[in-house]
């Protein structure tokens, strides 16, 4: 069963301090990945999405890849109590799944204190 | 990016009826999808929606509950049939245009 997990928090952090949201996959054969925010009562937000090993940076926003480790993350710089939600990471089903089907972690519920 | 609205936003249902979801996209896309969001869960994928031939579905989602149309390549609709509570619940379509977009839901309500 291809899996995708992610610490359920609350994470707490100050404002303007960096928050770290951490996710990893089980089909080592996805390519694709996606993070989500989710205000309460919204639908998911695209926030970031990666393809490759490595960092890709957006704002204040960082996705980190490694395929090896089967594991991605998301950094938020400089976090605003409106970056305060639920953050949802979101795998392709690999080979032979189309771009789209999509397997959600159960989200990590982030909260940034004034 | 794509721009997908979703009919009815919200509603509250009565046992056993069955409500028709609307997705509309403003663009043609290639690849559209039907996903469920029971309260406090994340993402479940129901289907994919395929243009002009039978939705596909994922393991615990069958056709007669979930009956889905893709009449052309910026419409699709989700029927959720003979509902009951454990029904209530938010869809949301999806739909590939270089990425992958979410429409804003559907709130769900099964008295």
């Amino acid at each position: 069963q291809k899996e995708v997990e992610q610490n359920s928090g609350p994470l707490s952090v100050p404002e303007g301090a960096i928050a770290s949201l951490n996710c990893t996959y089980s089909d080592r054969v996805s390519q694709s990945f996606f993070w989500y925010r989710q205000y309460s009562g919204k639908s998911p937000e695209l926030i970031m999405s990666i393809y490759s090993n490595g960092d890709k940076e957006d704002g204040r926003f960082t996705a980190q890849l490694n395929k090896a480790s089967q594991y991605v993350s998301l950094l938020i710089r400089d976090s605003q109590p409106s970056d305060s939600a639920t953050y949802l990471c979101a795998v392709n089903q690999g080979y032979g799944g189309s771009q789209g089907n999509l397997i959600f972690g159960k989200g990590t519920k982030l909260s940034v204190k004034p | 990016s794509a721009v997908i609205s979703q009919k009815p936003s919200r509603d509250i249902c009565q046992r056993g009826t069955s409500l028709t979801i609307q997705c509309q996209v403003d663009s043609q896309v290639t690849m559209m999808f039907w996903y469920r969001q029971q309260p406090g869960q994340s993402l479940t994928l129901i289907a994919t929606a395929n243009q002009g031939s039978e939705a596909t579905y994922e393991s615990g989602f069958v056709i007669d509950k979930f009956p889905i149309s893709r009449p052309n390549l910026t419409f699709s609709t989700l029927t959720v049939s003979n509902m009951s509570p454990e029904d209530s619940s938010i869809y949301l379509c999806s739909a590939v245009e270089n990425t992958i977009y979410f429409g804003e839901g559907s709130w769900l309500t099964v008295v």
